[in-house]
């Protein structure tokens, strides 16, 4: 168990509809990433927060958006989802906003399928 | 697009051998050189965080090594057992904090 949750661990939903996927980092970490890994594709990264603030953006679709709330959880917003968005979507902490003398911690996963 | 590759793609050992992967990726923007273990139906799980050329780092039976210069990365896994059967992913992190990963090396270790 690496410290970080994240709820629902599955979410079944529609086309067209709007999800969110949250995430608690381990205690004391400040940085939230977030990745995602569908079938076709390795793991992608998606977006970073450190204290609040975006620190770094990967290949986040538009319809997407994320944000780190004061008590550090994170939520990953997905919307007008399609059928390609079904994933397992991560998130992943770590103490220092370039996880440079600590690695992450990945959290284990949201599995979102869209029908 | 940073484009980071790992080799081979699948790899099946005995119990007992020796083995080890590559993980190559562009030096420009290089910030650091993440190797993770990821088991079926779980998550991964960090195993080395390297950043200057030659670096080296050990954890038990399994070390990496790093050239930055050349781009590629060397994961070692000593006297495999089974329960080293797993993804062995390794990511490059840029100087923008973006993160890119290979695709994996599958490891099987039959006993």
């Amino acid at each position: 168990d690496s410290g970080v949750t994240q709820t629902p661990k599955h979410l079944i939903t529609a086309t067209g509809q709007r999800v969110t996927l949250r995430c608690s980092p381990r205690s004391g970490d400040l940085s939230v990433y977030w990745y995602q890994q569908s079938l076709d594709q390795g793991l992608q990264f998606l977006i970073q927060y450190y204290n609040g603030e975006e620190r770094a953006k990967g290949n986040i679709l538009e319809r997407f958006s994320a944000q780190q709330f004061p008590d550090l959880h994170s939520e990953l917003n997905l919307s007008s989802l399609e059928l390609g968005d079904s994933a397992l979507y991560f998130c992943a902490s770590s103490v220092e906003p370039t996880a440079f003398r600590e690695t992450q911690y990945f959290g284990p996963g949201t599995r979102l399928l869209v029908l | 697009i940073l484009n980071v590759e790992q080799s081979p793609q699948s790899l099946h050992v005995q119990e007992g051998d020796s083995t080890n992967f590559t993980c190559s990726f562009p030096s420009s923007n290089f910030y650091a050189l993440h190797w993770y273990r990821w088991e079926t139906a779980k998550s991964p799980e960090a195993l080395f965080v390297m950043t200057l050329n030659g670096d080296e780092k050990k954890k038990g039976r399994i070390s990496a090594t790093l050239n930055t210069k050349e781009g590629y990365s060397y994961l070692y896994i000593k006297g495999s057992q089974p329960e080293d059967s797993a993804t062995y992913l390794c990511a490059s992190q840029n100087t923008g904090n973006q993160f890119y990963f290979g695709t994996g090396t599958s490891l099987t270790v039959i006993p």
